[in-house]
């Protein structure tokens, strides 16, 4: 069964460096998103992204943060100048349509050091 | 208030028996979709049902199965004869709009289910 990639499972990284979080979505999905959970907590809705560009983003997801798909499979999550509170489990997810289920990826654990 | 609410913050349940997990909601949009996801200890997140707003009848996928009470606005998961391997945090999520467009989705707090020997 087609699933959705992240690379790196786990990502340790000084504070104040920036770091790119990769994602591969399911081949025929039009429909991109990232969320994050924070060790504990609830799955919290960051961006979705559709058409080249950014459909949807939550007030989490502010000028730290960016998304991008360089290329006709990866999504990329970049997030500048990291801070210890964005330490947390990132997931990528993709739809077939708006309207479709969203199937996640492994998730990347973040720690900030 | 809260958009997703579960109310069972943890459950243990005999094995083979049917564990109920409760979600309500709360949204004044007429097209929604409702979502439960399963999360193991190992961290990923794994769908497992989905009902939409003007479905008709409730979802089912094997042993889940999906209670929705639209004027309640509940939407509680039911695994018949539970298992070992059903031990996991459980989400409820919901979808507002029926625009079409890439939507994010509202999560509850989870739920965690230990199914005991």
């Amino acid at each position: 069964e087609p699933e959705v990639t992240q690379t790196p499972s786990h990502q340790v990284t000084q504070m104040g460096q920036e770091v790119i979080l990769r994602c591969v979505p399911i081949s025929n999905h039009l429909y991109f998103y990232w969320y994050r959970q924070i060790l504990g907590q609830k799955v919290e809705f960051l961006v979705s992204f559709y058409n080249n560009e950014i459909s949807e983003k939550s007030e989490i997801f502010d000028d730290q943060f960016s998304v991008e798909r360089p290329d006709g499979s990866n999504f990329t999550l970049k997030i500048r100048s990291t801070k210890l509170e964005d330490s947390a489990m990132y997931f990528c997810a993709s739809s077939e349509s708006g309207m479709q289920p969203q199937h996640f990826g492994d998730g990347t654990r973040l720690s900030i050091l | 208030a809260q958009k997703i609410t579960q109310t069972q913050p943890g459950m243990f349940v005999q094995e083979k028996e049917a564990v109920t997990l409760d979600c309500t909601y709360d949204t004044s949009d007429p097209s929604y979709g409702l979502f439960w996801y399963k999360q193991p200890s190992s961290g990923e997140m794994i769908f497992l049902i989905y009902q939409g707003s003007y479905d008709q009848q409730n979802a089912t996928e094997g042993r889940y199965s999906l209670n929705f009470q639209k004027a309640r606005k509940s939407a509680n998961l039911v695994i018949s004869a539970s298992q070992l391997g059903d031990s996991a945090m459980y989400f409820c999520a919901m979808r507002e709009g029926g625009r079409g467009g890439a939507d994010g989705l509202t999560f509850g707090k989870g739920t965690h289910l230990i199914i005991q020997p």
